[in-house]
């Protein structure tokens, strides 16, 4: 295992529904990600949080909220969203900040989301 | 604009043989070069990776080829394996402050034939 624990695993929800997607790391990192995978497509990096602050948001839609109330835990709030939205949501975790440091993420198995 | 450009798509090699991925990069701000290798049903790990001031790394079977001028990598695996059946992806990412942001290719489907 990678450290980096995802839940649920696989969610199927209806476009008017709520639903959360949840993140755990347990390596001591201070940065999480949230990335969207799509068939074909390179890995869409969505949000990163450093030291619990959001520091980056890749133009993603509202529909998308994340939330990350410590350094170990990361959150994707999910509402009224579209079938295109159907995928796979990584989550990945990396120490930052250190000079000359190996720049590894380390990636959970992901949620498999799909939107009727 | 898509960062990192990647081919093929997807790859049959006999077991034994030779496997060859390869990357393309515009932005010369880059200066980490990661390949990671992904498992179906899991996440991405990584495999090898690379920085410009070398022209090569290698890690048991895995080989990472850079070519600066050409602003190309590739990732050769040696003798391949029907367990090294999986997506490989290259990435890059640019910062002396570590762990930047990285960007991902396309994505390969290595298949590694028995």
């Amino acid at each position: 295992e990678t450290g980096v624990t995802q839940t649920p695993r696989h969610l199927v929800m209806g476009m008017t529904n709520k639903k959360s997607l949840k993140c755990e790391q347990h390596l001591g990192h201070n940065a999480m990600y949230w990335y969207k995978q799509s068939a074909k497509k390179p890995l869409e990096l969505m949000f990163v949080y450093n030291f619990k602050e959001q520091t980056e948001n890749n133009s993603v839609p509202s529909r998308f909220s994340p939330e990350c109330p410590n350094s170990s835990h990361l959150f994707l709030h999910l509402h009224t969203l579209q079938p295109e939205d159907s995928a796979l949501y990584l989550c990945a975790s990396s120490r930052r900040g250190l000079a000359g440091a190996q720049n590894e993420q380390f990636f959970g198995p992901g949620t498999r989301l799909t939107v009727l | 604009q898509q960062q990192v450009k990647q081919s093929p798509q997807s790859l049959i090699v006999q077991k034994g043989g030779i496997s060859i991925i390869n990357c393309a990069y515009e932005n010369t701000a880059f200066d980490y070069f990661p390949w990671y290798q992904q498992f179906p049903g899991k996440g991405p790990a990584l495999l090898i990776a690379i920085r410009p001031d070398v022209s090569e790394k290698k890690e048991g079977r895995f080989t990472i080829s850079f070519n600066k001028s050409a602003k190309q990598f590739s990732l050769h695996i040696m003798d391949s394996q029907p367990g090294d059946s999986a997506t490989y992806f290259c990435a890059a990412s640019m910062g002396e402050t570590g762990a930047n942001n990285l960007f991902f290719g396309t994505g390969t489907r290595l298949t590694v034939i028995p």
